[in-house]
């Protein structure tokens, strides 16, 4: 039973830098999100996708781009890491639907020297 | 527009007590709801949710909300706190006719011997 998981774990960038997370899900979800976490701040929605080839902006959509590649992958990119996107990085699924659950990752420990 | 809002970002209470965790949201529709649970170092797993039907509901380990309405509110209560129920906790609202979940801010809930 892996459900969602998030690659890697922990990453140390330094400005400027790129990088891609990568999140797969084994539960046939529709519906993909990457969120991140920061102390006061709750969760904040980067990118969704509601289904397998759409994807859509969140909250906090600048300075990521995301690729659905299929219907168990959904990837997050950090073209150029900045400071301030150090942070912990949540990749989540369900099955669609404003009713259903999520279910979450572990988390990617990211920081941005 | 869609929003949470959780008072206090800490809670702390005594092993046997009540929990009282608050929860406020904005919706311009009918909302969703939901009550998320995150312990240390691990991903967001859902306690409870609200969609229609009957305000009071159950969730895992003993918790329980109430939707009303007229109160804008979701408050999450225990009648009697464990040590294991330390964790961070998360309230959630569904927007709209999206699949986006925003989430408040977190509470932190302490328990005392």
């Amino acid at each position: 039973n892996a459900g969602v998981t998030q690659t890697p774990k922990f990453q140390v960038l330094k400005t400027g830098q790129s990088m891609t997370l990568q999140c797969a899900q084994d539960m046939n979800h529709n519906s993909m999100y990457w969120y991140r976490q920061d102390p006061g701040m709750g969760l904040r929605l980067i990118y969704y996708s509601a289904s397998e080839g759409t994807t859509d902006k969140g909250e906090v959509p600048n300075g990521y781009n995301v690729s659905r590649l299929n219907k168990r992958e959904f990837s997050l990119r950090l073209e150029s890491a900045a400071p301030s996107q150090t942070s912990v990085y949540f990749c989540a699924s369900s099955v669609q639907g404003r009713n259903e659950k999520l279910f979450f990752g572990s988390g990617t420990q990211l920081s941005v020297l | 527009a869609q929003s949470v809002t959780q008072l206090g970002s800490h809670v702390s209470v005594s092993e046997g007590a009540l929990v009282l965790l608050r929860c406020n949201y904005s919706s311009s529709v009918p909302p969703y709801l939901f009550w998320y649970v995150q312990y240390p170092n691990q991903g967001l797993q859902l306690l409870l949710k609200y969609t229609t039907g009957a305000t009071l509901v159950k969730g895992i380990n003993g918790f329980e909300a109430e939707f009303k309405k007229s109160e804008t509110s979701f408050h999450l209560t225990k009648p009697s706190a464990h040590m294991s129920d330390a964790a961070e906790y998360f309230c959630a609202v569904s927007t709209g006719n999206t699949d986006k979940l925003i989430f408040g801010t977190g509470t932190r809930l302490q328990v005392f011997p």
